[in-house]
């Protein structure tokens, strides 16, 4: 296993369109993570599961957004009707111990540009 | 008031100096800190973890705590240029599973 898998690294798309991202955690990790990163700006905590509920969803994350994570597994981020300011780099983490005590190993994330 | 704030930066020193990251945060309940290494166009890497009141060496890296003032600092000694990155403090509950970011500070080591 090598880390955490995120896919695609880029995607560029109009404003308007739907997109997908999935992250592929560790595979015995049951804690995932998502954040938002904008240029000049530190990660913003989006959402967090826990196997395959989601615990807790951050106000950044409006009603565009959805995260699931089936089965425990990977998890998959959609952004529908995206805006112009949905563009910015979006990490995945996981773990298999509270975050808290050791910190995050993020995937190499997944750059979005909206035009 | 941020969470964690950081000064942005840049900060600029040569080569085989000590560099000098600060960090603040505003929730004395906080207990675990963390320093993240950003090169340009990547993901964070965690660097550094501290969660009591002193100083944690790692190689060239040295981590600072004080609780009392609020005051996480990293020390980089022989500064290389590969070094050059952005450097990103957060703070976490121990047990918790949200991490809190600083906006980073970018750091400029010239050869």
């Amino acid at each position: 296993d090598t880390g955490v898998s995120q896919n695609p690294r880029h995607k560029i798309t109009k404003r308007g369109q739907n997109v997908t991202f999935r992250c592929d955690p560790i595979s015995e990790h049951n804690r995932l993570y998502w954040y938002r990163q904008t240029l000049g700006q530190g990660p913003e905590f989006l959402t967090y599961f826990q196997n395959e509920a989601q615990l807790e969803k951050s106000r950044l994350l409006s009603d565009r957004f959805s995260a699931e994570r089936p089965k425990g597994s990977f998890s998959t981020l959609e952004i529908q009707r995206t805006e112009q300011g949905d563009s910015a780099m979006y990490l995945c983490a996981s773990s298999l111990v509270p975050v808290g005590d050791y910190g995050y190993t993020f995937g190499s994330g997944t750059r979005l540009t909206v035009v | 008031q941020k969470e964690v704030e950081q000064n942005s930066g840049p900060l600029s020193v040569p080569e085989g100096a000590i560099a000098s990251l600060n960090c603040t945060y505003s929730d004395r309940g906080s207990q675990s800190f963390f320093w993240y290494r950003q090169y340009s166009g990547k993901s964070p890497e965690l660097i550094m973890s501290i969660y009591s009141n002193g100083d944690k060496e790692d190689g060239r890296f040295t981590a600072q705590l004080n609780k009392a003032s609020q005051y996480v600092s990293l020390l980089i000694r022989d500064s290389q240029p590969s070094d050059s990155a952005t450097y990103l403090c957060a703070v976490a509950y121990t047990g918790g599973f949200k991490t809190i970011f600083g906006a980073g500070t970018r750091l400029f080591v010239k050869a």
